[in-house]
């Protein structure tokens, strides 16, 4: 399967517990994008990796909330201190970048129950 | 700022019904794309077309066909002769060009569509 991957497909934590999601993208894809998407809406944009380097934060992205893109390869998504608010998919997706936008190819997503 | 609005929140139609699934969407961007995805039961979002600014041609796969008007900034989505494996909830989503926000996708509400054998 070479699909964006992700892991763990479900995570059940209690409020205050931190939180560790990964996504594996597509391997030729430089970009790699996170999203959330809460029950009946449409996925909001958290943030985006070009390589290794995080070019863009939304400001959905509270300081609880950090993603790293080691080497260029997977990332992951770290929630520290988690809130019920915070219960949501959590989608990757990648994509090729360059002059002209491709199209990004999502994964499966980690959904997250926060008690 | 982008938005993208799906003013249809759920269409019911038997199998074999047309359905069109409508689209706006605002910015001030100049060069954009616009990107239909599927969101099957499954979960899992399926990209299923993209189309920049400049090319306001309409399109056609198989039962699927897309049309895009600048002029009203539409790009509405009719399935032809839908299936029961249509229904699924369907987004529109725009990306802008511009600064940072190159790549980033802005998704409209989605529309849940059922389709009744």
């Amino acid at each position: 399967d070479t699909g964006v991957s992700q892991n763990p497909r479900h995570k059940i934590t209690k409020r205050g517990q931190n939180v560790t999601f990964r996504c594996d993208p597509i391997s030729e894809h430089n970009r790699l994008y996170w999203y959330r998407q809460t029950l009946g809406q449409g996925p909001e944009f958290l943030t985006y990796f070009q390589n290794e380097a995080q070019l863009e934060k939304s400001r959905l992205l509270s300081d609880r909330f950090s993603a790293e893109r080691p080497k260029g390869s997977f990332s992951t998504l770290e929630i520290q201190r988690t809130e019920q608010g915070d219960s949501a998919m959590y989608l990757c997706a990648s994509s090729f970048g360059g002059p002209v936008q491709e199209p990004q190819y999502f994964g499966p997503g980690t959904r997250l129950t926060v008690l | 700022a982008q938005k993208v609005t799906q003013a249809q929140t759920e269409i019911s139609v038997v199998e074999k019904e047309d359905v069109t699934l409508d689209c706006v969407y605002e910015t001030r961007d100049t060069t954009y794309y616009l990107f239909w995805y599927k969101q099957p039961p499954s979960g899992e979002l399926v990209f299923l077309i993209r189309r920049n600014s400049f090319d306001e041609q309409n399109e056609i796969s198989g039962r699927y066909s897309w049309n895009f008007q600048k002029s009203t900034s539409s790009f509405n989505f009719t399935i032809t002769a839908s299936q029961v494996v249509d229904s699924a909830v369907y987004f529109c989503a725009l990306s802008e060009l511009s600064g940072t926000s190159y790549g980033k996708l802005t998704f409209g509400q989605g529309t849940i569509l059922t389709v009744h054998p």
